[in-house]
């Protein structure tokens, strides 16, 4: 079975704080993915990365950044955190499949509170 | 990703199967039907994909139409464990990742 392994299920920071968020997945996938949800707002996509060192910018990349040195691990970086990114983070990964036809995997999530 | 339809809630007995339908009419030629769930404060699981078959894996069944224009997602044996949102989405099959984006799902609650 896959794995994603997200660090923290529950993380309390304050505001103005760095916060890092590390996931990891055991199935040697090119592709992973962040995102956060919020009720109401659904799933909005935040960063993903095709590639060691290789980025791109989702729907909402203010405030976030992300760092993949290696394969199996993707981090976010919340560079100064602020009381409106309080939320429940996702991080998936998948294949590279032909067509792109791959379904993602998600970890459990961090539920992430800043005070 | 193109527009899906699904209830917003349904029940079901334990035990019996569940049969939970998606309308995606305006599917194209190229997009692939998903069906993913979310128990209560955990991640999105994947279920199952398709494309004009029907797929049957470990935990599901999925019947397209002949169409595309709808589908159904069965759980053959409903446990208190299948209670969950489940999304229905349509995607496109070319190459490159993107990002997933969920509607309201349907409110799948199975009762003892």
């Amino acid at each position: 079975d896959v794995k994603v392994t997200q660090s923290s299920r529950y993380l309390v920071k304050r505001t103005g704080e760095k916060v890092f968020l590390e996931c990891v997945q055991d199935m040697d996938h090119e592709n992973m993915f962040w995102y956060r949800q919020d009720p109401g707002l659904g799933l909005r996509l935040i960063y993903f990365s095709y590639d060691v060192k290789m980025k791109e910018k989702g729907d909402i990349p203010e405030g976030y950044s992300v760092s993949r040195e290696k394969k199996e691990r993707f981090s976010l970086i919340l560079e100064s955190a602020s009381t409106n990114q309080t939320s429940m983070y996702l991080c998936a990964s998948s294949p590279w499949g032909e067509g792109g036809n791959q379904p993602q995997h998600f970890g459990d999530g961090t539920r992430l509170s800043i005070l | 990703d193109a527009k899906t339809t699904q209830p917003t809630s349904m029940d079901c007995a334990e035990g019996r199967a569940a049969n939970l339908p998606c309308n995606h009419s305006t599917i194209s030629g190229n997009e692939y039907v998903y069906w993913y769930r979310q128990i209560h404060s955990q991640g999105p699981q994947y279920i199952i994909h398709g494309l004009k078959n029907n797929e049957t894996n470990e935990m599901a069944s999925l019947i397209i139409t002949e169409d595309r224009k709808s589908s159904t997602l069965i759980l053959p044996h409903a446990t208190l464990r299948d209670t969950a949102v489940y999304y229905c989405i349509v995607r496109y099959s070319g190459g490159g990742a993107d990002g997933l984006t969920f509607g309201k799902g349907t409110h799948l609650i199975i009762q003892p």
